[in-house]
């Protein structure tokens, strides 16, 4: 079974300022799909980013982007020029790749890792 | 843009009542999910649905548990005989198709068992 490790239960940022979140994850799968959601107080889930594990290239959404390292299970996301409304709760995901023949589609989330920023 | 809508918000519920929590997945889904999250805790897969079938379900998802699509546009879940311990956020998520990697998750039912 895929494991997904947040070592950060809490992070915090000035605002207009750089942050990395990290996560590392275990597999034995060479097909599988990564994820950032961010949870702000309202609960919602909402994707952030996505990474496909075929793709050498790291995925960039505007001021977000990500560092994923395959050899290495890593999966950190970089907020770049922090705003207030980046505090959330920021979980990382792990997703089998279709038709990789795990048979499993399901989300696997990390504990989350609660960002504050500081105005 | 389209939402998973989940109704209600917050519901209290009676220890050993039962209870049914809903979403309406976005319309030209075709797989649908439900997860928890106990307060604090990580969030956790419960079952997976498809063509009107369970198509994966965790160890969490036992008797007490069933999803049903009663309409077409519904999705349900419902826990029979509450327990304390079933107290958690209840997340629904829809995809259009098992190839697509992106969830879209309704903003959650909060239950508490009390």
């Amino acid at each position: 079974a895929q494991t997904v490790t947040q070592s950060q239960p809490e992070m915090s940022v000035q605002e207009a300022e750089t942050v990395t979140l990290s996560c590392t994850y275990d597999t034995s799968e060479s097909d599988y799909y990564l994820f950032w959601y961010k949870q702000p107080p309202s609960r919602q889930m909402i994707l952030v980013i996505r990474q496909e594990a075929y793709k050498q290239q790291n995925a960039t959404e505007n001021r977000f982007s990500v560092n994923f390292q395959k050899a290495a299970k890593s999966f950190s996301l970089k907020i770049s020029d922090s705003q207030l409304g980046d505090a959330a709760m920021y979980f990382c995901a792990y997703r089998s790749a279709p038709y990789s023949g795990a048979g499993s589609y399901q989300l696997t989330f990390g504990k989350g890792t609660k960002l504050s920023v500081i105005p | 843009e389209p939402e998973v809508t989940q109704t209600p918000s917050h519901q209290v519920t009676q220890m050993g009542q039962e209870v049914i929590l809903r979403c309406v997945p976005i319309s030209n889904h075709l797989y649908f999910y439900w997860y928890r999250q106990i307060l604090g805790q990580k969030v956790e897969f419960l079952v997976s649905f498809y063509n009107n079938e369970i198509s994966e379900k965790s160890e969490i998802f036992d008797d007490q548990f069933s999803v049903e699509r009663p309409d077409g546009s519904n999705f349900t879940l419902k826990i029979r005989s509450t327990k304390l311990e079933d107290s958690a956020m209840y997340f629904c998520a829809s995809s259009p198709d098992r190839a697509n990697y992106g969830y879209t998750f309704g903003s959650g039912t909060r239950l508490t068992v009390v």
